[in-house]
């Protein structure tokens, strides 16, 4: 019973290819993020969607498309994968309400472009 | 706007010895701050709220609003505690976006 679950755990794909990546949280939560970790590990937001509808979006490639069929699921689309975008994305939900209590954050999936 | 600043990006302590991850923050307003845990190829873990003033793990960080800093402190490490940890910060009036600071990885040598 993961609160917050994403699939894949792990993806590679040759540049140019689409893909997507899917994330479910079943904590009732009314806020969805996408995070980028890069190399680094550094920490990014990507979007946020908060019932369906996107609060969040900040400066991202227009080949990054998120979208929110409901409440507990806010799934990510990449277009024209480039070697850049090799990194893991986290997948965090919150709900605003209680938001001193802070994220709660899904296991990852680690994209490798080559 | 705001900014998370940790200025140590590798930490290297040996087991026993206190351990302390620095955290200064930049914003005007009166802001969450949160302490986050990465163990390694994991996710992300809440590890402490300022607002709750809890110890966890042997951990504890105080806000102090004069300095900007949110400092995590443990007065003994242990070798389980090595892992990436992130302070992060939400604006009071931002709706519920969460920045988080570059990382620092600790390493409790045994």
């Amino acid at each position: 019973d993961t609160a917050v679950s994403q699939t894949p755990k792990y993806l590679v794909t040759q540049m140019g290819n689409d893909k997507s990546i899917k994330c479910e949280q079943n904590l009732g939560h009314d806020t969805m993020y996408w995070y980028k970790q890069d190399s680094k590990k550094f920490l990014k937001i990507m979007f946020s969607y908060n019932n369906k509808e996107l609060i969040i979006n900040e400066t991202v490639p227009n080949r990054f498309s998120p979208k929110s069929p409901d409440k507990a699921h806010l799934n990510l689309h990449i277009n024209s994968l480039e070697l850049g975008d090799s990194a893991v994305y986290f997948c965090a939900s919150s709900t605003p309400s209680r938001a001193s209590y802070g994220y709660t954050f899904g296991s990852g999936t680690r994209l490798t472009v080559v | 706007a705001q900014r998370v600043t940790q200025p140590e990006k590798l930490l290297s302590v040996f087991k026993g010895a206190p351990v302390e991850l620095k955290c200064n923050y930049s914003y005007s307003g009166s802001p969450e701050l949160f302490w986050y845990v990465q163990y390694s190829r994991q996710r992300l873990q809440l590890l402490l709220r300022h607002i709750s003033r809890e110890s966890i793990k042997g951990f504890t960080a105080d806000l102090n609003k004069g300095e900007t800093s949110f400092h995590l402190k443990k007065p003994f490490a242990q070798e389980e505690d090595s892992a990436m940890y992130y302070c992060a910060l939400k604006a009071e009036t931002s709706y519920d976006k969460v920045i988080f600071g570059p990382g620092t990885s600790l390493s409790v040598i045994p």
